[in-house]
């Protein structure tokens, strides 16, 4: 089963430390999505990345935040210096072809900031 | 211009019975309307999708009913079954634009046995 994989699937990270949160988009798949959701309520976009390229980051907090998907290996989203409010599902989602709207979501991965 | 607004927040249904969530988007400008089913502790997946052209699609036992021009679109959950609990996305994209989804708030459907 070639899914989205992330990892970790759990994060516990104290207030100030570093979050970097992996995700292996569905093979051949090239277009990843970051969204996070929050408890109780919806998903939200971050960002939409391509191999080496950040095509939309719109969503992304001003500060603190970044995503790469490098030419190899995984997406990574970094939180520098997380806080309580950090505390989310976060998912990743990949498409095959830019202009399609067929997006599958991996696991997630569930930070808490203590 | 970019919220999908869902009803109703949560739903209650006899095994058995007709599930229907509703979904209206403001931007016209969307042209891919997916529903994602997510169960507790995992990833949404992916249920089934219409894209503006056709005003029904069905697989299964789920269907999608497409309003264009009231800017609606809905779920129904044929024959519900006690399985079928979960909580339910409706989203939005322009495909031709990236594709970002923007997501419904969300329904948690119950089917009682």
């Amino acid at each position: 089963n070639a899914g989205v994989m992330q990892n970790p699937r759990h994060l516990v990270r104290r207030r100030g430390q570093e979050a970097r949160l992996r995700c292996s988009p569905m093979k051949g798949h090239s277009h990843v999505y970051w969204y996070r959701q929050l408890p109780e309520e919806g998903l939200k976009f971050m960002v939409y990345l391509q191999k080496e390229n950040i095509i939309d980051e719109s969503g992304m907090p001003k500060e603190r935040f970044s995503a790469e998907f490098p030419k190899e290996g995984p997406s990574i989203l970094r939180i520098q210096q997380v806080v309580r409010g950090d505390s989310a599902a976060y998912f990743c989602a990949s498409s095959p072809n830019s202009g399609s709207g067929e997006q599958y979501f991996g696991p997630g991965t569930r930070l808490t900031v203590t | 211009q970019q919220q999908v607004k869902q009803s109703p927040q949560s739903l209650i249904v006899q095994k058995g019975g007709i599930s229907i969530i509703n979904c209206a988007y403001e931007n016209t400008a969307f042209d891919y309307f997916p529903w994602y089913q997510q169960f507790p502790g995992k990833g949404p997946a992916l249920l089934i999708a219409i894209r503006p052209d056709v005003s029904e699609k069905k697989e299964g036992r789920f269907t999608i009913s497409f309003n264009k021009s009231a800017k609606q679109f809905s779920l129904h959950i044929m024959d519900s079954q006690p399985g079928d609990s979960a909580t339910y996305f409706c989203a939005a994209s322009k495909e031709t634009s990236g594709s970002r989804l923007t997501f419904g708030e969300g329904t948690q459907l119950t089917v009682n046995p």
